[in-house]
């Protein structure tokens, strides 16, 4: 049973470009999270989706940020016009449930954008 | 604001010496508390969740406890493979997200 999968591990963009990071859950999750980690800082919380649907996007920036979890395939984060302080460690997590039990975390893509 | 804080940020131990790390939380209605490790480059992995106060979970050298305003991390007979960054996170939002700490980063020397 294979875990959460993030992919690409290793993401460089040029500043304006777009960055599309995409997350597996694991088998079984309808639950998807995204977490930023910026150096030196603790995860920050960014949006939540099931299936088809955003439950809560109370931590993505307002603009150039935006995530989907369709009906098929992996859920996407999409980052438009990339400025160097979105540099940082993105992570997915997945639960099978809403996270009042275990949350499983993917190995993260870490951005770079120069 | 939800706020969780971890203590020390940064702890050395020898092989064998035995310590706690401190997660204290600042949470309105907390729904869960969580313990994750996280090695250099890698995701968090998974240990513990504790969801009532006196509530205590092991897993091999770890030992985690919640009181009402903060949670306990045990380390017995650390082993060199036990170093790592520490995080804990309070469940909130309704239960949608995860709050976390900063982390203690935890060394273990031979």
């Amino acid at each position: 049973n294979a875990g959460v999968m993030q992919n690409p591990r290793h993401l460089v963009r040029r500043r304006g470009q777009e960055a599309r990071l995409r997350c597996s859950p694991m088998k079984g999750h309808s639950h998807v999270y995204w977490y930023r980690q910026l150096p030196e800082e603790g995860l920050k919380f960014m949006v939540y989706l099931q299936k088809e649907n955003i439950i809560d996007e109370s931590g993505m920036p307002k603009e150039r940020f935006s995530a989907e979890f369709p009906k098929e395939g992996p859920s996407i984060l999409r980052i438009q016009q990339v400025v160097r302080g979105d540099s940082a460690a993105y992570f997915c997590a997945s639960s099978p449930q809403p996270l009042s039990t275990e949350a499983f975390f993917g190995q993260g893509t870490r951005l770079t954008v120069v | 604001e939800d706020q969780v804080t971890q203590s020390p940020e940064a702890l050395r131990l020898q092989e064998g010496e035995s310590s706690s790390l401190n997660c204290s939380y600042t949470v309105s209605g907390l729904r869960g508390l969580f313990w994750y490790r996280q090695d250099p480059g890698k995701g968090p992995e998974f240990l513990f969740t504790l969801y009532s106060a006196g509530e205590e979970k092991e897993k091999e050298r770890l030992k985690a406890t919640l009181t009402k305003k903060e949670s306990f991390l045990h380390i017995t007979a650390p082993k060199p493979e036990d170093s790592a960054t520490y995080l804990c996170a309070g469940l909130t939002g309704g239960g949608n997200k995860l709050t976390f700490g900063t982390g203690t980063q935890l060394k273990v020397e031979l």
